[in-house]
């Protein structure tokens, strides 16, 4: 089945503890990304990667880093967390070939930093 | 001005009731359209893609209209079950060779309650 998997899908943890959320795809897609939800702001880009070793700030970035060193794994790291990076956060694929490829979402992380 | 920017509602209409949602985009530049439907505490997931032409799928429709940098959804004889979020996304195209890099764009999404 093709899918997009992230873990964990829930985590409290505390102000300045580092974690990670990884984000696994099983369909060789050359596109990943993170996105963080909140209300009112709706689905914002953290960061994406166009393939192995190739990845880029999307709209919110700051207190955040990835890294692509397989192309089916794109994890999410928070070196130091803080309170404002709760939120839920999705990580999605799509291939590269074709004009109207859609993103495929993983189940979600709601992360607590308290 | 937002990139894309949706009526975020809260849209509360009957069974069997048609409903129209219409989603503004200010890249011209734009080329891919995208409606996603996403439950409360869920991830996305993709409902249509928007084609030049207008396309339908079974009770929802997607139109595009490049000229006013809209596209709309319409979803008739609404079903409890269609009570969700909907957003649409945007892509531009920045490669002529075939495939998109663009950034994928959210609107931050319209409820929809459809009541007994």
């Amino acid at each position: 089945e093709a899918q997009v998997t992230q873990n964990p899908r829930y985590l409290i943890t505390v102000t300045g503890k580092k974690l990670t959320v990884t984000c696994s795809q099983n369909m060789n897609h050359e596109y990943m990304s993170w996105y963080r939800q909140d209300p009112g702001l709706g689905l914002r880009q953290i960061y994406y990667s166009m393939n192995v070793e190739v990845t880029d700030k999307g709209d919110v970035p700051e207190g955040y880093k990835v890294s692509r060193k397989e192309k089916r794994n794109f994890p999410l790291i928070l070196e130091s967390p803080s309170p404002n990076q709760t939120s839920l956060y999705f990580c999605a694929s799509r291939g590269l070939n074709g004009n109207n490829q859609p993103q495929h979402f993983g189940d979600g992380t709601r992360l607590s930093i308290l | 001005r937002k990139e894309v920017e949706q009526d975020p509602g809260p849209f509360n209409v009957p069974e069997g009731a048609t409903v129209a949602f219409n989603c503004t985009y200010s890249n011209s530049a734009s080329q891919s359209f995208f409606w996603y439907r996403q439950d409360c505490r869920k991830e996305p997931k993709l409902l249509m893609s928007v084609y030049s032409s207008g396309n339908e799928d079974g009770r929802f429709t997607a139109q595009l209209n490049r000229a006013s940098q809209y596209i709309s959804l319409l979803i008739r004889d609404s079903k409890l079950s269609d009570s969700a979020t909907y957003l649409c996304a945007v892509r531009p195209m920045l490669n002529a060779g075939g495939t998109s890099y663009g950034k994928l764009t959210f609107g931050q999404g319209t409820i929809l309650t459809v009541h007994p």
